[in-house]
């Protein structure tokens, strides 16, 4: 069974800080995805990267896939409180499915 | 454009009743899914269909949950009879197929539901 364990489970931080959120796992993706949920809102799809050590950016946002594709990392910088939220990542793995991350749950207090 | 559209946004019943849930998935897209989203097991597939035809449902837990898809613009997600461990958000994400039930999904607002 595939797994993607996601750390830190919680982070609460003040405005301005940098935040970097892990996603890993011992298997192969082919891709990997990054989502955001907001309170009483369903997952919004933030990037997918797709090689081995691809990373792309997204204004305050970096992802990187890690060259064995086996986990990724979220970077943000300079946090905002709207950058709150819960934060998801998924894998495409061996079974045509969406392998979905335990979640890092974020808070950005002003 | 419209998104996925899921009624209710919330569900209180008792337990041993039925409860339907509902989901118009994106115009176009031609593939469906069913989440569970709890505390303690995060996000969790149910079941999908590709062109209203049931792929995979092993992710249903139990006999109890069914799911239908009568056509493009419509399912559904039934538990009968419910029980509290059945509380949790719901939600529908639906997806335009090109070869990949990995491709992004979009998802609705979700369905809170409390069984009492």
């Amino acid at each position: 069974t595939q797994l993607l364990e996601q750390s830190p489970q919680f982070l609460s931080i003040q405005e301005g800080e940098n935040l970097t959120v892990y996603c890993n796992s011992s298997s192969v993706f082919s891709s990997l995805q990054w989502y955001r949920q907001e309170p009483g809102e369903g997952p919004v799809l933030l990037v997918t990267v797709v090689t081995g050590g691809e990373v792309k950016k997204l204004k305050r946002l970096t992802f990187q896939f890690g060259d064995a594709r086996k986990d990724s990392s979220l970077h943000i910088t300079a946090a905002q409180p709207g950058d709150t939220g819960l934060y998801l990542c998924a894998g495409a793995g061996n079974t045509d499915k969406l392998i979905f991350g335990t979640g890092t749950r974020l808070q950005v207090f002003p | 454009d419209a998104g996925v559209i899921q009624s209710p946004r919330h569900e209180v019943t008792e337990m041993g009743q039925e409860v339907t849930l509902r989901c118009k998935p994106i115009s176009g897209h031609n593939s469906l899914f069913w989440y569970r989203q709890t505390m303690m097991r995060g996000l969790e597939l149910l079941i999908y269909f590709n062109n209203n035809v049931p792929i995979d449902d092993s992710g249903m837990p139990e006999d109890r949950f069914s799911a239908k898809m009568p056509n493009a613009s419509f399912s559904t997600l039934k538990i009968q009879p419910s029980e509290p461990r059945d509380s949790a958000v719901y939600f529908c994400a639906s997806s335009p197929y090109r070869g990949s039930f990995t491709d992004t999904q979009y998802f609705g607002p979700g369905t809170r539901l409390t069984v009492l």
